[in-house]
């Protein structure tokens, strides 16, 4: 069964430190895995996209590392500002005859404090 | 750029009654997506469309839903009729292709009574 697995659930940090959130996905066969970031009230955000060839993408603070061998993913932030609150989500997508199917995971809710 | 417009932003309905949700894509944008996001169920994919075509409506729950994208500016959901249980948000989101970023609109926060 495709399935997308993060952990932790929440997690509450003091702004300024960094944090490693953790995705762990058997989804097959895969195409890609996204990190979205989602605000309270608004739509999700995309962070990072990588494909099965790719083990490393930055997008600013933020660091999403894949490894498709042992199907994990993590999103590193760096120097947490309060704006860093909000939900992560990770998404693996996989191909199927119609295109691509999204597994989408519960997301971790991130609470950064000053 | 505007960015993906959804409409309306609120809807509070009685049960039985139909609901259209609206969506405008990104100017470019091949591929449009509905999803739904409750609490208990986190984001689910409803249905997504390349090229004005119905791709993949797997995620859609039952016959009262149904979505159309009759041009490439414009896509609905609809609800018919609606029940309590589909109280939820509703997203829309496109990207250039499928296995592109999507980009999503602010939702519709919909509640049915």
């Amino acid at each position: 069964k495709n399935q997308v697995e993060q952990s932790p659930q929440s997690l509450i940090i003091l702004e300024g430190k960094n944090c490693t959130l953790q995705c762990n996905y058997t989804v097959s066969p895969f195409s890609n895995l996204r990190w979205y970031k989602q605000d309270t009230g608004r739509g999700p955000v995309s962070l990072t996209i990588m494909t099965f060839s790719e083990n490393t993408k930055s997008n600013g603070r933020y660091t999403a590392t894949l490894d498709a061998d042992t199907k994990q993913s993590s999103l590193h932030i760096t120097a947490s500002q309060l704006s860093d609150s909000a939900s992560y989500i990770c998404v693996v997508s996989a191909q199927n005859n119609y295109g691509q199917n999204f597994v989408f995971g519960p997301g971790t809710r991130l609470s950064v404090l000053p | 750029d505007a960015g993906v417009i959804q409409s309306p932003r609120h809807e509070v309905t009685e049960m039985g009654q139909e609901v259209t949700l609206r969506c405008k894509p990104i100017s470019g944008h091949n591929s449009l997506f509905w999803y739904r996001q409750t609490m208990m169920r986190g984001l689910e994919l409803l249905i997504y469309f390349n090229n004005n075509v119905p791709i993949d409506d797997s995620g859609m729950p039952e016959d009262r839903f149904s979505a159309k994208m009759p041009n490439a500016s414009f896509s609905t959901l609809k609800i018919q009729p609606s029940e309590p249980r589909d109280s939820a948000v509703y997203f829309c989101a496109s990207s250039f292709t499928g296995d592109q970023p999507q980009h999503f609109g602010d939702g519709t926060r919909l509640s049915i009574l």
